[in-house]
């Protein structure tokens, strides 16, 4: 199985500010690496898959990265509703997902 | 409107079979693979099972293999998830989830809202 490990675990952050959250694979993924965003209670939602393909609803304030082993999800101009959980997975192989980073407000 | 609705899930003991379901509507069932996701406590996101446009490839995660069955029903458009010998440890949200065509590994571009199943003697 392939591992997923996010950081940082959890993240403070202010309003208006940039943050780049990482994700690292145990192996190459080539580029099959998407990443998620859940709010308390929610679903989760599909932000970018393809390692950098951003989906229609996702804002352009968030951009994707990477290949391989090691990847990014950058997000500018923080907003209240950015405040989640965000998830980076693998589709590889036997997908698997990173254990996720919390993004709170400072 | 896309819509994944599950259903079925409750407090069960340790040992108890459950089924979930999930109804969905808005796209055809058939052109896209499906899994279940769960959430336990406390944790991240697992993925628990895929079962292919056809339902003739299915996959499990090695904490549900021999325990737990996928299944679809093109003609009633539902997917559904038979758990057996359920264990405290299979506590979570489950989630009924929508993959794109083209690969049976994929993501998910669709979520339901979960239903919650507890395991506890």
């Amino acid at each position: 199985e392939i591992v997923m490990t996010q950081s940082p675990a959890s993240l403070s952050v202010s309003p208006g500010e940039r943050v780049t959250l990482s994700c690292m694979a145990s192996q190459s993924v080539g580029s099959d690496l998407a990443w998620y965003y859940q709010e308390p209670g929610q679903a989760p939602r599909l932000l970018f898959y393809g390692a950098s393909i951003r989906t229609p609803s996702t804002p352009a304030r968030f951009t994707a990265g990477g290949s391989g082993t090691d990847f990014t999800l950058s997000i500018s101009g923080l907003r209240s509703g950015d405040f989640a959980l965000y998830y980076c997975q693998q589709y590889n192989d036997w997908p698997t997902f990173g254990q996720g980073t919390r993004l709170e407000i400072k | 409107e896309v819509q994944l609705l599950e259903s079925g899930g409750g407090l069960m003991q340790p040992g108890d079979s459950l089924t979930l379901s999930c109804a969905v509507s808005g796209f055809t069932f058939s052109n896209f693979g499906m899994a279940w996701v769960r959430r336990a406590p406390g944790k991240g996101l697992e993925w628990v099972s895929i079962i292919s446009l056809s339902g003739g490839r299915t996959h499990y995660g090695d904490s549900v293999q021999g325990r737990f069955t996928i299944s679809r029903d093109l003609s009633r458009n539902t997917l559904s998830l038979q758990m057996n010998s359920l264990r405290v440890d299979d506590t979570a949200v489950y989630y009924c989830a929508r993959i794109p065509p083209s690969r049976f590994f994929y993501f998910i571009d669709v979520w339901g809202k979960g239903t919650t199943v507890t395991v506890s003697s």
